[in-house]
């Protein structure tokens, strides 16, 4: 069964530019997470979709990041414009639905390194 | 204060030493608990779940001590191959997981 496919793995960009992530989770696993891992801490929760709903978007800076999931498959996350600051991982994750047990194992994929110049 | 702290190491152990790691979590209402392992430059991968009874797989044991509120991972004869950073995740109520920072392991030959 295929992971979590993300791409591109790299993208280098210049400041003010806009860039997009994409993301095609574990087939069946309706929760969808995008996270940002800068060097040396672990991941953060950007936004946290269940099918085609964000439910938890509260860390998502949405003057410049937007995300969408329309179909309640596939994930797009998108900056617009890039800071300098931006230059991290951003992991994308996905789980399968959720049963009474909150104890629910989240599968990532192997990140888009994004550099901003 | 951070919600889920992890001293970040680098822990450098000989091979066949044990080595345990400690995390804290500040919610008491945290509902369960994980080890992540995350090699350099890959994505975190689930080691295991820390239930309250506490639990073993082969060298690997996680306990949770929900009194004073932190989880612990211990490592028995440490192999070359268990150099990576671990990462303890917290699920801090409706499905909000919070990882900590990350101990870094080294094992040495």
């Amino acid at each position: 069964e295929a992971g979590v496919v993300q791409s591109p793995r790299y993208k280098i960009i210049e400041k003010k530019q806009p860039v997009a992530f994409w993301c095609n989770p574990i087939s069946g696993h309706n929760t969808l997470y995008w996270y940002l891992q800068n060097l040396g801490q672990g991941p953060e929760l950007l936004i946290r979709y269940e099918n085609e709903e964000a439910v938890d978007d509260s860390q998502l800076p949405k003057d410049r990041f937007s995300a969408e999931r329309l179909k309640g498959v596939d994930s797009t996350l998108k900056i617009q414009p890039a800071e300098l600051g931006d230059s991290a991982v951003y992991l994308c994750a996905s789980s399968p639905p959720s049963g009474p047990s909150s104890y629910n194992e989240q599968f990532f994929g192997p990140g888009t390194r994004l550099t901003v110049l | 204060r951070k919600e889920v702290e992890q001293d970040p190491g680098p822990f450098n152990v000989p091979e066949g030493a044990t080595v345990a790691f400690n995390c804290t979590y500040s919610n008491s209402a945290s509902q369960s608990f994980f080890w992540y392992r995350q090699d350099c430059r890959k994505e975190p991968k689930l080691l295991m779940s820390v239930y309250s009874s506490g639990n073993e797989d082969g060298r690997f044991t996680a306990q949770l001590n929900r009194a004073s509120q932190y989880i612990s991972l211990l490592i028995r004869d440490s192999k070359l191959s268990d150099s990576a950073t671990y990462l303890c995740v917290v699920n801090s109520g409706t499905y909000k997981y919070i990882f900590g920072t990350g101990t870094r392991l080294k094992v040495l030959a």
